[in-house]
């Protein structure tokens, strides 16, 4: 069982590349959701699903794309990447029933933008 | 929109002592959840707590949920240099979504041997 899987694990971009994270679980979970982690600021949410096809914008999502196709996957695409993007990323899903709702986080993708 | 304040920032303690996190929402919670992530690692899920004054303890671990639900906290006893890393509480809030979390900005728990 491998959870919340990511790729790539390091990643660097110049100023304007687009580029796709990836993320797949294999939970069966609903809920999957896209954060950004700088330091002193967090973890703050870019965007999240909560089903196929469903998709919604969280905390910072500007820059940011997604799409929910299939339960498994929720990719976060940068569409012209910039230095303020330089960050950790990290893809999660849940659960999204009653009892225990425990977010399962991918082991993360560091970006740097130059 | 929910905003979640967690203080310290940053704590050190030598190896033996306690360690206290604590955690404020601007909004009423369905739930709190905490999660620990350890340097260069992801946040793992500790424990979740969803009763007004909820106590609950792993071990060396004390989690409290307050009477508002607005505030919770993270009491370490005896600390061990296994217990580095950075503590984040996760609130969910009971008046919206039933999925989003909203994450402190995090403890960063350092312990010297």
């Amino acid at each position: 069982n491998a959870g919340v899987t990511q790729t790539p694990k390091f990643q660097v971009l110049k100023t304007g590349q687009s580029m796709t994270l990836q993320c797949a679980q294999d939970m069966n979970h609903e809920y999957m959701s896209w954060y950004r982690q700088d330091p002193g600021m967090g973890l703050r949410l870019i965007h999240y699903s909560v089903g196929a096809g469903i998709t919604d914008q969280g905390e910072v999502p500007n820059g940011y794309n997604v799409s929910r196709s299939t339960t498994e996957d929720f990719p976060l695409r940068l569409l012209s990447a910039a230095p303020s993007q330089t960050s950790v990323y990290f893809c999660a899903s849940s659960y999204s029933g009653q009892g225990i709702t425990e977010a399962f986080f991918g082991q993360g993708t560091r970006l740097t933008v130059v | 929109g929910q905003q979640v304040m967690q203080i310290p920032q940053y704590q050190h303690v030598q190896e033996g002592e306690d360690f206290t996190t604590y955690c404020n929402s601007s909004t009423t919670l369905s739930n709190i959840q905490w999660y620990k992530q350890r340097p260069g690692g992801h946040p793992v899920f500790l424990i979740q707590l969803v009763k007004s004054g909820e106590v609950k303890k792993q071990k060396r671990l004390t989690f409290q949920f307050g009477e508002a639900k607005k505030n919770s906290s993270l009491h370490i006893t005896a600390t061990q240099t296994t217990d580095v890393g950075t503590y984040f509480c996760a609130g969910k809030n009971s008046g919206g979504s039933n999925y989003k979390l909203t994450f402190g900005k995090g403890t960063l728990l350092t312990v010297n041997p």
